[in-house]
């Protein structure tokens, strides 16, 4: 069945680097788009960017740009969501969404169950 | 960009019906109809409930029902249910080919 696994939670210190994965599974890896959306504890979620996964091209949120950086590795058919500079404002759930790769399709079918990302000294 | 605006919360008596407002600007809602709604329990990831504006996925009861109205998009729940008690979210696509959500609703069931 469609999945996408994300990698396990993370405590990281501020001002350090964290990398997130997002593996899928039961669907051609290319044909969909993979976006990233976060939570912080109680809050709303928040769209921070996508990859377009067949030709590696990526749109961020200006609130994320320069820090945000959005991979794919084809061959495992995984995401990646890289977050720098890191502040206790991130403090959040990550989430990998998937969108459909054709013109007309805007919506996240299948997301991912989370990864914790804590930022604390 | 400035996060669509919902209210807060949202509350029904089981067998009634229940309407969520989503407000946004010409840039996103009222700009396309590529409006969704997520269903989102605590601790859970969001589950789409609508996609373009109106339609269904399937799987998803057809207590869920959605609408637009120039910059403003409407989740309906009729019939409301102990179940539908979760938080909701819409979103759209940009003018700047990016996506928002709203600020969030509660629904609870009396």
């Amino acid at each position: 069945q469609v999945q996408l696994v994300q990698s396990g939670a993370e405590v990281k210190k501020p001002g350090a680097s964290v990398k997130v994965s997002c593996k899928a599974s039961g669907y051609t890896f290319t044909t969909y788009a993979m976006h990233w959306v976060r939570q912080a504890p109680g809050q709303r979620l928040e769209w921070m960017g996508w990859i377009n996964t067949g030709n590696g091209n990526t749109k961020y949120s200006q609130k994320f740009q320069g820090r945000v950086t959005i991979t794919r590795d084809t061959s495992a058919s995984t995401a990646y969501m890289e977050l720098s500079s890191l502040r206790s404002e991130d403090t959040a759930v990550y989430y990998c969404a998937r969108i459909w790769l054709r013109s007309g399709y805007y919506y996240m079918d299948v997301w991912g169950k989370g990864t914790t990302v804590t930022v604390s000294s | 960009q400035s996060a669509l605006t919902q209210p807060a919360s949202v509350s029904g008596s089981p067998g009634q019906s229940i309407t969520i407002s989503c407000t946004g600007t010409s840039s996103d809602v009222g700009g396309y109809n590529y409006v969704s709604w997520y269903q989102q329990y605590p601790g859970r990831a969001p589950k789409l409930m609508i996609y373009d504006v109106t339609k269904r996925p399937s799987g998803v009861s057809n207590r869920f029902s959605g609408s637009k109205s120039g910059n403003t998009a409407s989740l309906t729940i009729s019939g409301l249910q102990a179940e539908d008690e979760a938080d909701y979210y819409c979103s759209s696509y940009t003018s700047s080919s990016t996506f928002v959500f709203g600020t969030g609703t509660k629904v609870t069931v009396l």
